[in-house]
């Protein structure tokens, strides 16, 4: 089944605690970025990779950090979490072609204390 | 910038009825508009993709369209029923090489009673 996922679905943690929000696509995807949803707020990017090694900011870039080692895995890294960072988090992957259709991971719920 | 907009924020319909959701945006040099589906707690489902080329999509009881001179989506829900119960979010995709971000609306909230 083609699918976006992600791990792991809920987190609670502690300010400054370093934490890895994993996520792989099984589609072969060149796109893949990270959005973060806040009430309110909607839906805003985070960063996003156009390919392995290529990799460039969004909307809210601040305290994230990503890798794209590998095409199908692209990881969001909160080196020094903050309670600020407290939100529901989305993983969406697209293919190259010409239509583009974005498809979304199921969400991670992290609360930062 | 870009900026999306839908109204209502929230509409309660009785089963059966069609309904329209209306999404705005400002710049119209779109490459692609995405309506997508969220229930509580769970991400996004993808429901109808229209490039900016296009004037409609359709899939089984879901119509969208794009006028895109205007600013403006709407998505048509025919013969609701509780299940469509969710919110709807519309995005649109800016036009230009290797832009790929998506800004999205904040939704509309749909409960459709039965």
């Amino acid at each position: 089944e083609a699918q976006v996922t992600q791990n792991p679905r809920y987190l609670i943690t502690v300010t400054g605690k370093k934490l890895t929000v994993t996520c792989s696509q099984n589609m072969n995807h060149e796109y893949m970025s990270w959005y973060r949803q806040d009430p309110g707020l909607g839906l805003r990017q985070i960063y996003y990779s156009m390919n392995v090694e290529v990799t460039d900011k969004g909307d809210v870039p601040e305290g994230y950090k990503v890798s794209r080692k590998e095409k199908r895995n692209f990881p969001l890294i909160l080196e020094s979490p903050s309670p600020n960072q407290t939100s529901l988090y989305f993983c969406a992957s697209a293919s190259g072609s010409s239509y583009n259709e974005q498809f979304f991971g199921p969400g991670t719920r992290l609360t930062v204390l | 910038k870009q900026e999306v907009t839908q109204i209502p924020a929230a509409l309660s319909v009785p089963e059966g009825e069609n309904l329209v959701l209306n999404c705005s945006f400002t710049d119209s040099a779109i490459y692609n508009l995405q309506w997508f589906r969220q229930d509580p707690g769970k991400g996004l489902t993808s429901l109808l993709l229209i490039q900016s080329s296009q004037r409609e999509q359709t899939s089984g009881r879901l119509n969208a369209s794009l006028d895109k001179s205007s600013g403006r989506s709407t998505l048509y829900i025919a013969a609701s029923q509780p299940g469509d119960s969710a919110t709807y979010l519309c995005a649109v995709r800016r036009s230009g090489a290797g832009s790929y971000q998506l800004t999205f609306g904040k939704g509309t909230k749909l409960s459709v009673i039965p």
